[in-house]
């Protein structure tokens, strides 16, 4: 059964610095999201993204964040100027046309931490 | 404010017992509300996807029902297995794309 994956599974930066979490969707999978959940708190929705544009965005989801699809396959999320209040799991996550009623599927998430 | 609540955060059972998981919420508009199973280390795995007009939906032993009128939904499971035993998330979309997850409850299914 498709899959989607995430690269790396866990990633260590030094507070300051950017990164950038990988994600491909399953193939024929059109609308794509991020989320995020820190250590022992729920998840939460930063941002989805249809037709090469962002569709919403939480109000995490500020200027230090982007996402993108550079090639038709990746979808990346980039996060600039990094604080140590970043440190948790991120999820992606993908679905097929008919967007909102379509079940969602996840990868298993970057486990990202902030030195 | 947008919202979902979830109770019990934790539930022990024996092994073939059935258990019920609520679920309340605020938001609006409203689009649709999901469950998920979470293992632990793994992404959500989607139970049940159910819009306003549907009351209830199955997924083997996963039994889902809503109430959109309370804003009130349950998983029910029956015949609990010990690999049910994860964190089970509600989740409530609303228009368009955007989610509102619960903090789960943990379920742990025991010999």
């Amino acid at each position: 059964e498709p899959e989607v994956t995430q690269t790396p599974s866990h990633q260590v930066t030094q507070m300051g610095q950017e990164v950038i979490l990988r994600c491909v969707p399953i193939s024929n999978h059109l609308y794509f999201y991020w989320y995020r959940q820190i250590l022992g708190q729920k998840v939460e929705f930063l941002v989805s993204f249809y037709n090469n544009e962002i569709s919403e965005k939480s109000e995490i989801f500020d200027d230090q964040f982007s996402v993108e699809r550079p090639d038709g396959s990746n979808f990346t999320l980039k996060i600039r100027s990094t604080k140590l209040e970043d440190s948790a799991m991120y999820f992606c996550a993908s679905n097929p046309l008919g967007g909102g009623n379509q079940p969602q599927h996840f990868g298993d998430g970057t486990r990202l931490s902030i030195l | 404010k947008n919202q979902v609540e979830q109770s019990p955060q934790s539930l022990i059972i024996l092994e073939g017992k059935n258990c019920t998981l609520q679920c309340n919420y605020t938001v609006s508009p409203f689009s649709n509300l999901r469950w998920y199973k979470q293992d632990t280390g793994r992404g959500p795995v989607s139970l049940t996807i159910m819009t306003f007009s549907e009351n209830t939906k199955s997924n083997g032993r996963y039994t889902a029902t809503l109430d959109a009128d309370t804003k009130q939904s349950s998983l029910h499971i029956t015949a609990s297995q010990l690999s049910d035993s994860a964190s089970y998330i509600c989740v409530v979309s609303a228009y368009f794309n955007k989610f509102y997850f619960g903090s789960g409850t943990k379920l742990n299914v025991k010999p």
